[in-house]
C-alpha cells in the first residue's frame, strides 16, 4: 500500500480546543491534500501542501509536511461543533500518477 | 463559487440492470476523475480522464465500467451490469493538475 494510516482513528474534543490529526504515507509525493467529509457526504477540500513546502495556513488550518519521515499534520485551532467530521489526507505519488491515495481518515467530534 | 455537480444524488437499481452517473466538472478544468467510497472504508480511485481519454484506470475499473465526456460539461460513469459490491458513493472530482475538488458524490444501491 502506498499510504499509510491517519492517526488518531477518532478524536473528541471540547470546542475552543485545538485538533490535532496526523497522515503518513509510504512514497515520494508530488502534494499532499487534506479534505473533511461530513457524515456521508462529500468531499471538501480544505488545502493542498506541496512536497518543497514545510507549513502553510489557511485560516484556523495549519499544515506542515515533514518528507523525510514521510507525514503531515493537520491542526485545526480554536476547533468548533461545526468542525466535527472525518479528515482525510490524500497523497499524488511522483511518476506521473494524478490518481489520489486516500487514508481512513480520522473522525473529529467537538462537544459543545 | 465554482463547484461539482453530481446527478442523481442516490440511485437505487436491481443486479445486473445499468446504471449511468452523471457529473458537470468545474467548467475550466481539464482533468476529471471518477472515486468510490464503500460504506466504512476509504476513498478509493476508479479512473481519471484527460483529452477524451483514459488516462489511468484502477483494477477496479474492469470491462464493466466505462466514462464518456458526451458534451463540453459533463462526464458520465456506466455501469454496465451492476453487482450487489458495487454499492458505494461515487465521487466525481476535476482538477487543473494539482488540487482535486470534488463533487456531493452519488449514493448507488444495488438490491
Amino acid at each position: 500500500s502506498q499510504q499509510g494510516e491517519e492517526d488518531p482513528q477518532a478524536l473528541s474534543i471540547q470546542e475552543g480546543e485545538n485538533a490535532t490529526m496526523n497522515c503518513s504515507y509510504k512514497t515520494s509525493i508530488n502534494n499532499l491534500q487534506w479534505y473533511r467529509q461530513n457524515s456521508g457526504r462529500g468531499l471538501v477540500h480544505l488545502i493542498l501542501i506541496r512536497s518543497n513546502e514545510r507549513e502553510k495556513h489557511s485560516g484556523r488550518l495549519r499544515v506542515t509536511l515533514d518528507t523525510s519521515k514521510k507525514s503531515s499534520s493537520l491542526l485545526i485551532t480554536a476547533s468548533r461543533a461545526a468542525d466535527t467530521a472525518s479528515y482525510f489526507c490524500a497523497t499524488d505519488f511522483q511518476g506521473g500518477s494524478e490518481k489520489l491515495v486516500f487514508g481512513k481518515g480520522t473522525k473529529l467530534t467537538v462537544n459543545p | 463559487e465554482p463547484e461539482v455537480t453530481q446527478t442523481p444524488s442516490h440511485q437505487v437499481t436491481q443486479m445486473g440492470q445499468e446504471v449511468i452517473l452523471r457529473c458537470v466538472p468545474i467548467s475550466n478544468h481539464l482533468y476529471f476523475y471518477w472515486y468510490r467510497q464503500i460504506l466504512g472504508q476509504k476513498v478509493e480511485f476508479l479512473v481519471s480522464f484527460y483529452n477524451n481519454e483514459i488516462s489511468e484506470k484502477s483494477e477496479i475499473f474492469d470491462d464493466q465500467f466505462s466514462v464518456e465526456r458526451p458534451d463540453g460539461s459533463n462526464f458520465t460513469l456506466k455501469i454496465r451490469s451492476t453487482k450487489l459490491e458495487d454499492s458505494a458513493m461515487y465521487f466525481c472530482a476535476s482538477s487543473n493538475y494539482n488540487e482535486q475538488f470534488f463533487g456531493p458524490g452519488t449514493r448507488l444501491t444495488v438490491l
